[in-house]
């Protein structure tokens, strides 16, 4: 089945700062979605990007389908963006999502 | 106004014992799904249904039936309960049909314990 890894594993960043989140998968998908986990357990959808740029705020999507990659842009992090980062892909027939290993975010005032 | 619920959200029980988890979606979507996340926080689907049927059954021991009364509901039962069943499950849904990919909304999970 498709592999999807995403590096950073772990990111510690001081309020203000700025980062960039990958995900890289291993065959074609038909789409993508970005979720933040906050530390109270809870799935928040951010980004549902099959290619192209999306922006939502302090919050950038970019999908490249072709080369099979998608970025995260945080900027100007603060405390509350910490918690886990998810993409996750759709592939083939199946409705269902293949999610990405996740990256640990740390915003430290 | 909640799109996607879970009851309960924390599920304390014995090995051995069977238990339920609900799950409710106001959005009007077609499809529901079970998704679960193990302790390393790796999230993998479990089952999806369409219109009360089922379309994905990804390798999951039959202790785990899902059942899905009419399209806004999909329940989990899960009978004679493992240690391994430890996990927080989570409920989605979407609006499409089988063969789509429209963006999933999640529940707020349910954590089950094991003991």
């Amino acid at each position: 089945g498709i592999q999807v890894e995403q590096s950073p594993p772990d990111l510690i960043l001081q309020e203000g700062a700025n980062s960039t989140l990958r995900c890289n998968f291993s065959d074609s998908v038909n789409n993508l979605q970005w979720f933040h986990q906050n530390p109270w357990g809870q799935l928040i959808n951010l980004f549902y990007i099959p290619s192209g740029t999306k922006q939502n705020g302090r919050l950038s999507a970019t999908t490249v389908a072709t080369e099979r990659y998608s970025l995260l842009y945080i900027s100007s992090s603060q405390t509350t963006d910490s918690g886990v980062y998810f993409c996750a892909v759709y592939t083939g027939t199946a409705s269902k999502l293949t999610f990405g290993t996740g990256t640990r975010l740390q915003v430290t005032l | 106004d909640t799109a996607v619920s879970q009851t309960p959200k924390y599920l304390v029980t014995q090995m051995g014992n069977d238990k339920s988890i609900k799950c409710e979606q106001n959005l009007g979507h077609d499809t529901m799904y079970w998704y679960k996340q193990d302790s390393k926080k790796f999230l993998k689907i479990m089952f999806s249904y369409n219109n009360k049927e089922l379309i994905i059954n990804e390798t999951v021991p039959n202790r785990f039936s899902p059942k899905s009364p009419d399209k806004a509901h999909l329940n989990l039962h899960i009978n004679s309960l493992e240690l391994g069943d430890s996990a927080v499950y989570f409920c989605a849904s979407s609006q499409h049909g089988a063969g789509d990919s429209q963006e999933q909304f999640f529940g707020p999970g349910t954590r089950l314990t094991v003991l």
